[in-house]
């Protein structure tokens, strides 16, 4: 079944860009899937941050959109998402996660925690 | 917008309990309310969609009604692996999740 996996750089400095990859196994990411980025600060709740379509449609949190972009990457059959402008209140646990058509998000990856410190 | 809020924001029953989540949505969603359940230093997983769809693989214990703006999540017998947060997401343009409920055994 389709696995998702998230790799990030643990820590990125005040005013930087934070940038997360997914890569996708067991499946492709043609599929018609929207794939999501979602975060979690600690002891905190879910915020969707955005997400992209099969055919590469975005759509963003309207809080976060000024700093957000998601893109595809077919040929590593990964998606990213890149946050710029970053400060502490963006230290959190990024998950990707995929949603079929019509459905909520089915699977999830395991998450990987970005730290916004000097 | 539209938000999405929980209540309680925190609750404790015992085993065997009858449990119930609200969610209410500012405005109309239809059917598109999805509930996920969140353990502690685990990743959240689907319990329910379209309000009322049970995922594959969850328990027939938990079930969900509702449609609009008024949704709840019911555990017809609270079990010990059953404490988590649950969350609330609407699905459907601009997705946002409820700010969660966290379920504790009395």
């Amino acid at each position: 079944q389709v696995q998702l996996q998230e790799s990030g750089p643990g820590l990125v400095k005040p005013a930087g860009t934070l940038s997360v990859t997914c890569a996708v196994s067991g499946g492709s990411i043609n599929n018609e899937n929207w794939w999501s980025w979602v975060r979690q600060t600690p002891g905190k709740g879910l915020e969707w941050i955005g997400e992209i379509s099969h055919d590469g449609t975005t759509n963003y949190n309207p809080s976060l959109k000024s700093r957000v972009t998601i893109s595809v990457d077919r040929s590593k059959n990964q998606f990213s998402l890149n946050l710029n402008s970053v400060t502490a209140a963006d230290t959190a646990v990024y998950y990707c996660a995929r949603q079929p058509i019509n459905m909520a998000f089915d699977v999830w990856g395991q998450g990987t925690m970005v730290t916004v410190s000097s | 917008d539209i938000q999405m809020t929980q209540s309680p924001s925190s609750l404790s029953a015992s085993v065997g309990d009858r449990v119930t989540i609200t969610c209410r949505a500012s405005q109309g969603i239809g059917r598109y309310l999805a509930w996920y359940q969140q353990k502690p230093g685990k990743v959240p997983n689907l319990l329910i969609y379209a309000a009322s769809t049970l995922q594959s693989g969850v328990p027939s214990r938990f079930s969900g009604s509702g449609s609009g703006t008024d949704f709840t999540l019911t555990i017809s017998s609270l079990q010990p692996e059953d404490v988590a947060t649950y969350y609330c997401q609407k699905y459907s343009s601009a997705l946002t999740f409820g700010q969660g409920t966290r379920l504790e055994i009395k």
